[in-house]
Formats: structure tokens, C-alpha cells, sequence
């Protein structure tokens, strides 16, 4: 399957320790993006990267939040000083961009991140 | 972008046609509608966009109005494995994120 992975799928940690999200795109995407959702709520934008470029972050990203992507392959997002809010779904997609190309986005699985 | 409007939820006998509606009245003539859906648990799954035409792919069926405030998610045939949350987003194709709403939860009733 040549789809979005993301691992690990689900991540338990205690409040106030750091976690590291990976998210392995489509190959030929350059762009990828990082969500997250909480239950009954849709999908919320955090950041995304156009090859290692990362172009634009959202006030939801606070400074305890960071992603790389750092040879515009694979990104990871980084959690620290774990909060119980942060406890969410975290979804990552990738989608081809640029004029004449289709750029529907596609998931992954994401990981679920719990607080305790 | 433009915002979108869909009804909470609704339900579908399985077998029959699954009709979602979403309304975007201030759509730009350079956005495009997209829907996906999200099946408990799992990332969103995209179904189909179109710009004004009508389209149709293996999973799905896009109407859009010609004045293109509104537009229809047509499932010809909808099975259990249809029960989802279904999101109308309206975007350009050059746009950056895709903004989701909360969708239409959608059940489909033996």
C-alpha cells in the first residue's frame, strides 16, 4: 500500500512528557499537512509543508507544538510538555499541488494521543 | 474559502439513493467543491470535487447547481459500510488547507 502511513497509531503518555508524531506521505506529494481532531468535531488545519518548507501554522500550533520536514519526504510533529487538552487524533495528508494538477488531499490513519 | 452549510445528520435505507446537500452560497468562481468522508476511527477518505460540471466517479455522484450555491452528494446504492460523517469543503485548487466543518452524519438503516 503506497498510501499515507503514520505511525505509531495510538501513543498513552503521562502530562508533561514530549512525544514525536511520524508521517510518511505519498511519494511524489510535495505537500503535507498536519490536523487534528477532537470527538464530534471535524478535522482542524495546524501547519503544512510545501517540499521542506514550512509555509504557513496555525494559532492552534502554540509554541510547545513543532514539525519538520526536513527533506520534504517524511515530517514529524513534535509535542512538548504534553497537556491533557492535547489528547486529540492527530492526522496527517499529502497531496501533488501546483496549476493543472489535482490536489485533493489524502490521509492517514492518524495517532491517537491520549493524556493522562 | 468559501463556507459551507450541511445538515447534522440523516438517514438512508440501505439499497436506495443517498441524497447529501450542501449549500455555498459565496463560492468563488475559482473554488471547487470537494467532499470526503470519515468513518469512525479512521482518517478522512476523499470521494469527489468538481468545479461546475457534474461528476461521477466509482464511489459517488457530484450535482452541482448552475448557479453553483449548492451541490448534491448522490450515493447510487448506499450499503452499511457507507455510515459516515460526510464533509462538503470548498476550496481552490491551488488553495492551501482544507477547511472541514462538522459534516453530515449520515446512517445507513437496514
Amino acid at each position: 500500500d503506497t498510501g499515507v502511513s503514520q505511525d505509531p497509531r495510538h501513543k498513552i503518555t503521562k502530562r508533561g512528557q514530549n512525544v514525536t508524531f511520524r508521517c510518511d506521505p505519498i511519494s511524489e506529494h510535495n505537500r503535507l499537512y498536519w490536523y487534528r481532531q477532537t470527538l464530534g468535531q471535524g478535522p482542524e488545519f495546524l501547519t503544512y509543508f510545501q517540499n521542506e518548507a514550512q509555509l504557513e501554522k496555525s494559532r492552534l500550533l502554540s509554541d510547545r507544538f513543532s514539525a519538520e520536514r526536513p527533506k520534504g519526504s517524511f515530517s514529524t510533529l513534535e509535542i512538548q510538555r504534553t497537556e491533557q487538552g492535547d489528547s486529540a487524533m492527530y492526522l496527517c495528508a499529502s497531496s501533488p499541488w501546483g496549476e493543472g494538477k489535482n490536489t485533493e488531499a489524502f490521509f492517514g490513519q492518524g495517532t491517537r494521543l491520549t493524556v493522562v | 474559502d468559501a463556507k459551507t452549510t450541511q445538515p447534522t445528520s440523516m438517514d438512508c435505507a440501505e439499497g436506495r439513493a443517498a441524497n447529501l446537500p450542501c449549500n455555498h452560497s459565496t463560492i468563488s468562481g475559482n473554488e471547487y467543491v470537494y467532499w470526503y468522508r470519515q468513518i469512525h476511527s479512521q482518517g478522512p477518505q476523499y470521494i469527489i470535487h468538481g468545479l461546475k460540471n457534474n461528476e461521477t466517479n466509482e464511489m459517488a455522484s457530484l450535482i452541482i447547481t448552475e448557479d453553483r450555491k449548492s451541490s448534491t452528494l448522490i450515493l447510487p446504492h448506499a450499503t452499511l459500510r457507507d455510515t459516515a460523517v460526510y464533509y462538503c469543503i470548498v476550496r481552490r485548487n491551488t488553495g492551501n488547507q482544507f477547511y472541514f466543518g462538522t459534516g453530515t452524519s449520515l446512517t445507513v438503516i437496514p
